[in-house]
């Protein structure tokens, strides 16, 4: 079946523009995460969500960073006023929630660069 | 604090020279240790999940491992087609459910 898939693949924008990057998760995975991975370092936890419960926020590094999603299905991550050290691949991850593991499928990624 | 450590950072090998990278942890329970596999431009792929002390993978020429403190990824008579980066990550209690704490990963070349 289909992957994790994320639009655009390629996001060059200058300062201060806002920015809106989609993630679709695998059908029927009912968690979903965002990643942000700076050159040079590890993954870095976003935001994580579950069905619908509450998002868990506790990785967004600033008010500028947020993320929706509406049930089991898409979700947008929005950068506010991008700065320049917002730039990165911002990955997403899916997983569904029955079973003993915690297997996070990854899409490509969205490769942002703030001018 | 939670942390993940991977050495090295980068590893050259010929190809058919076995090797093996490290991963160590320091974490308040452990609940699962992950190794990904991520090519330039992709997402991290899926390898092996290990969730207790002694337990051991094994995929094709890949071989994983787990103690108390550390993984190892052992990688016998490696091919040109093993170059990657290889990213080691845990899952935590306490913390957000599900979330990975990763490390910054070891670059493997492998040279014909």
């Amino acid at each position: 079946g289909a992957g994790v898939s994320q639009s655009p693949s390629n996001k060059v924008t200058e300062k201060g523009k806002d920015v809106e990057l989609r993630c679709d998760p695998i059908s029927g995975h009912t968690a979903l995460y965002w990643y942000r991975q700076r050159l040079g370092q590890g993954l870095e936890f976003l935001i994580y969500f579950q069905g619908n419960s509450a998002p868990d926020k506790s990785g967004l590094p600033s008010d500028r960073f947020s993320a929706e999603r509406t049930g089991e299905s898409v979700s947008t991550l929005t950068i506010q006023r991008t700065q320049q050290e917002d730039s990165a691949v911002y990955l997403c991850a899916s997983r569904p929630t029955s079973g003993k593991y915690n297997e996070q499928f990854f899409g490509p990624g969205t490769r942002l660069t703030v001018l | 604090e939670d942390q993940v450590t991977q050495s090295p950072e980068a590893l050259r090998l010929q190809e058919g020279e076995s090797s093996s990278l490290n991963c160590s942890y320091t974490v308040s329970g452990l609940r699962g240790l992950f190794w990904y596999r991520q090519d330039p431009g992709k997402g991290p792929e899926f390898l092996f999940t290990l969730y207790s002390a002694g337990e051991e993978k094994e995929k094709e020429r890949l071989k994983a491992t787990l103690t108390k403190k550390e993984s190892f990824l052992h990688i016998t008579a490696p091919k040109p087609e093993d170059s990657a980066t290889y990213l080691c990550a845990v899952q935590v209690g306490g913390g957000s459910q599900g979330n990975l704490i990763f490390g910054k990963g070891t670059k493997l070349s492998v040279k014909p």
